[in-house]
């Protein structure tokens, strides 16, 4: 049964700062991996999707790498703004007929 | 499109009572899912379908929650009777299957509270 786990749970940096979100996943055998941004008491807003094939994916200040075979991706985020805070989650896919598997997320705090 | 659509936004209702939460998925998508998330237990799945039809329903807590697809453009999830410990948000996704760079859409969810 695929696991998928994200250190750290919470993060507070100072606004600028560069910073990196871990997940890691269980079984190697991923279909794809999704990061979402959940605003409090708001839905998920999908950031990046890495297809398994893939070694990385980037979007603005976003980077998301995947690591198959260590079972890990990162989120690097440049330069980083109030704006970002926010509740950052990893989902996997292990196949195209079976539902994501999430993290419990990082919350993460910007402060100006 | 306008994304995944989830009604009611707000549901509080009390102990015992039946709840109905609804969801229209994105035109063309062919899987649905429906997630609870707490803070204790983050999301989880409770049941998906593809085609209309569920495929896996395990998540489900007991019997007490029931989903349905009627149609490719609608389902809904309900509890009968509702009890304190089913207050959670529930999302529901959609996606595209058979294909890696398919990405799941998720509505802006349904925060249930039972007092």
């Amino acid at each position: 049964k695929q696991e998928v786990t994200q250190i750290p749970a919470a993060l507070s940096v100072p606004e600028g700062e560069n910073l990196v979100l871990n997940c890691s996943f269980t079984d190697s055998a991923i279909y794809n991996l999704q990061w979402f941004r959940q605003d409090p008491g708001k839905g998920l807003t999908s950031l990046l999707l890495i297809q398994s094939s893939q070694r990385e994916q980037t979007s603005g200040r976003l980077n998301a790498s995947l690591d198959k075979s260590s079972g890990r991706s990162t989120l690097y985020i440049a330069a980083s703004q109030p704006g970002d805070s926010a509740t950052y989650l990893c989902a996997v896919r292990n196949s195209g007929n079976t539902p994501l598997v999430f993290g419990k997320g990082t919350r993460l705090s910007v402060i100006a | 499109d306008a994304g995944v659509i989830q009604s009611p936004r707000h549901e509080v209702t009390e102990m015992g009572q039946e709840v109905t939460l609804r969801c229209k998925p994105i035109s063309g998508h062919d899987y649905l899912f429906w997630y609870r998330q707490t803070m204790m237990r983050g999301l989880e799945l409770l049941i998906y379908f593809n085609n209309n039809v569920p495929i896996d329903d395990s998540g489900m807590p007991e019997d007490r929650f029931s989903a349905k697809m009627p149609n490719a453009s609608f389902s809904t999830l309900k509890i009968q009777p509702s009890e304190p410990r089913d207050s959670a948000v529930y999302f529901c996704a959609s996606s595209l299957g058979h294909w890696e760079g398919t990405e799941a859409f998720f509505g802006q969810g349904t925060r249930l509270t039972v007092v």
